[in-house]
Formats: structure tokens, C-alpha cells, sequence
């Protein structure tokens, strides 16, 4: 079991530029979760899935954020246009169903200058 | 969800138990008590949960009262990799899945 796969660990980029961070999910698990984490606000939920649907994006902070899990092995995390105030370690997260356990990834730290 | 507080930092000596308190006083019937924990450049990790009855694992134990209004996880030989932000968290179990975490405890094993 490879775990939770995250690309890129690190992506630097100027303000105004498309970001595009991907999650390959633990095979089986039909829960699928974005998370943000910065020193100022901790980890905050973005997105979640379930069986590749949308159910909440209420954390997603603007338009400019977008997801997709186009099937249940991939999915996506877009910013565009991306500003400074983005930088922050972006967590991927998988599950099983119901209460199972969340299964992280190692993050992708974005750095927007 | 209803709300934990845990205390911002702890210590312990490295060998011993270390023992994590989280208040939810709150806490509704249905909600089960999740910890998690972080190690610094990592992702969370889950660590152990439970709705009412004590549990173990193999990485620790956690008590819950018989209240349920707060509970305490336990590390019972701490080592240096045990150093983590470690998260006490409260969830129903059904179909919203949400896991919303809080600042957490930052517990440091000294040598």
C-alpha cells in the first residue's frame, strides 16, 4: 500500500499563474478530502468527495480555487490565478467510509511570490 | 461537531507515559473522540479513536470518562519520534465525513 500520493512535494510560482496540485487516493476509498494548512489558520477543510461527487465546498475559499476527481484514483486542486496569500502546505486526504480513518498524503508546499 | 480544547503544549521525558487530556464537554451521543497527530513536514496521521469504552492499539490508549465530556489519550513509552502536534477531535460517524481540526497539543520528548 503506497499511501496517499501528492505531486508536486514543492511548487514555487509567480503571483498570477495557474497552480495545479494532484492526488492519487488510496486504492478502495471512495472518500477523497482537500485540506490547507498555514501557521495563521491551522488546517482548514477545502473540499470533500465522496464516490467522486462534491458533497461539500464550503471551505474552498474563492473562485479561483476549483476541484475535480474525475475518477476514483485522481484528483485535482487548481488555483488560478494564484496570489502570495495562497503559500501554504495543501493536504490531500482518503477514506474508506463512514468513521474510518483519514489517510494523509505528504502535502504539496506552494509557494506563490 | 461539538468543540475540544486541549492544552497548547506539553512535555514529557522520553521512557515514560505520556498522557494527553482534551475537554468536550459537549459532546453529543453520537459523536466518536478521533486523534490524530502531526510530525513537523508531515501529514497527519491517525492515531486511535472510540465512541464510550476504552481503546488500544498499538501506538497508544485512550480513556474515556464515563461522561464521555473528555478523555485522554496515552502514549505509555514515549520516544523522541513521538514529538508531534497531537489532535483530539470530535465527529458524528455518518454520512458527512467532516474531520475539522483545532490547534492541538504540541508535545515535546526530551532525551
Amino acid at each position: 500500500d503506497a499511501g496517499v500520493i501528492q505531486s508536486p512535494r514543492h511548487e514555487v510560482t509567480e503571483m498570477g499563474q495557474e497552480v495545479t496540485l494532484r492526488c492519487k487516493p488510496i486504492s478502495g476509498h471512495n472518500s477523497l478530502f482537500w485540506y490547507r494548512q498555514t501557521m495563521m489558520r491551522g488546517l482548514e477543510l477545502l473540499i470533500y468527495f465522496n464516490n467522486n461527487v462534491p458533497i461539500d465546498d464550503s471551505g474552498m475559499p474563492e473562485d479561483r480555487f476549483s476541484a475535480k476527481m474525475p475518477n476514483a484514483s485522481f484528483s485535482t486542486l487548481k488555483i488560478q490565478p494564484s496570489e502570495p496569500r495562497d503559500s501554504a502546505v495543501y493536504f490531500c486526504a482518503s477514506s474508506l467510509k463512514g468513521n474510518s480513518p483519514l489517510h494523509f498524503g505528504n502535502g504539496t508546499r506552494l509557494t506563490v511570490t | 461537531d461539538a468543540k475540544t480544547t486541549q492544552p497548547t503544549s506539553m512535555d514529557c521525558a522520553e521512557g515514560r507515559a505520556a498522557n494527553l487530556p482534551c475537554n468536550h464537554s459537549t459532546i453529543s451521543g453520537n459523536e466518536y473522540v478521533y486523534w490524530y497527530r502531526q510530525i513537523h513536514s508531515q501529514g497527519p496521521q491517525y492515531i486511535i479513536h472510540g465512541l464510550k469504552n476504552n481503546e488500544t492499539n498499538e501506538m497508544a490508549s485512550l480513556i474515556i470518562t464515563e461522561d464521555r465530556k473528555s478523555s485522554t489519550l496515552i502514549l505509555p513509552h514515549a520516544t523522541l519520534r513521538d514529538t508531534a502536534v497531537y489532535y483530539c477531535i470530535v465527529r458524528v460517524a455518518d454520512s458527512s465525513y467532516k474531520l475539522i481540526f483545532g490547534s492541538g497539543t504540541r508535545l515535546l520528548v526530551r532525551p
